[in-house]
């Protein structure tokens, strides 16, 4: 059974519009993470959050929210998409800071 | 900010002969370092963990950790065709931040 659920698999959009990327674990991790793979380009973290709370955020832009409804939930809110959000969103967990990050089996996001 | 470099880009190895992947990082302040697989854009697979200088042996993946030389790299024992992936190496820097900085990978082919 995946550990990790990341849903949709695939969702393509149209600019402008907004979209709601969902990560559930179920390791019984207090952080999770979100990453971002686009071409060419390393795997770029975006958030950390531990029991709930934002721990590190690396993304300029506020059009990118996570949300937390439960300590094993963590979606992202992206708004007024733009074709350069197109990349594949990771979801990550662990046990704390300097425990192993497991993946999800990402989102792949294209923009039209 | 963390810099992580990966070489070489490619490589290519005959099944059986071993592979050596190299990862360079810039803040010598780093305590934590992993080497991942992705096979073709699906999730990531930790490989090995290392956190001091010397040796890490995990089944036929070996790291090896060098920070006074801002050097970690990785060796794969008896390689596979099924090996064949994008390795990636990724660096935590010290303090009480969550965030793992990644370099580009390397893709490695292992022909038969």
């Amino acid at each position: 059974d995946p550990k990790i659920i990341q849903k949709p698999k695939y969702l393509v959009a149209v600019t402008g519009s907004e979209k709601i990327l969902i990560c559930e674990q179920y390791l019984g991790h207090n952080a999770m993470y979100w990453y971002r793979q686009s071409a060419k380009k390393p795997l770029e973290f975006m958030f950390s959050y531990s029991y709930q709370k934002l721990m590190d955020n690396q993304t300029a832009s506020s059009r990118f929210q996570p949300q937390s409804s439960k300590k094993n939930h963590l979606d992202l809110q992206i708004t007024a998409l733009k074709p350069d959000d197109s990349a594949t969103y990771f979801c990550a967990s662990s046990t704390g800071n300097y425990a192993e990050q497991f993946f999800g089996p990402g989102t792949r996001l294209t923009v039209l | 900010q963390q810099k992580v470099q990966q070489s070489p880009e490619s490589l290519t190895v005959s099944e059986g002969a071993m592979a050596s992947l190299n990862c360079t990082f810039s803040d010598g302040t780093s305590n934590n370092f992993r080497w991942y697989r992705q096979h073709s854009a699906k999730g990531l697979e930790v490989l090995v963990s290392i956190f001091s200088d010397g040796e890490k042996e995990e089944g036929r993946f070996t790291a090896h950790l060098n920070r006074a030389n801002l050097h970690v790299s990785l060796h794969i024992r008896e390689p596979q065709p099924s090996d064949s992936a994008v390795y990636l190496c990724a660096v935590k820097s010290g303090g009480s931040n969550y965030k793992l900085t990644f370099g580009k990978g390397t893709l490695l082919t292992v022909t038969p």
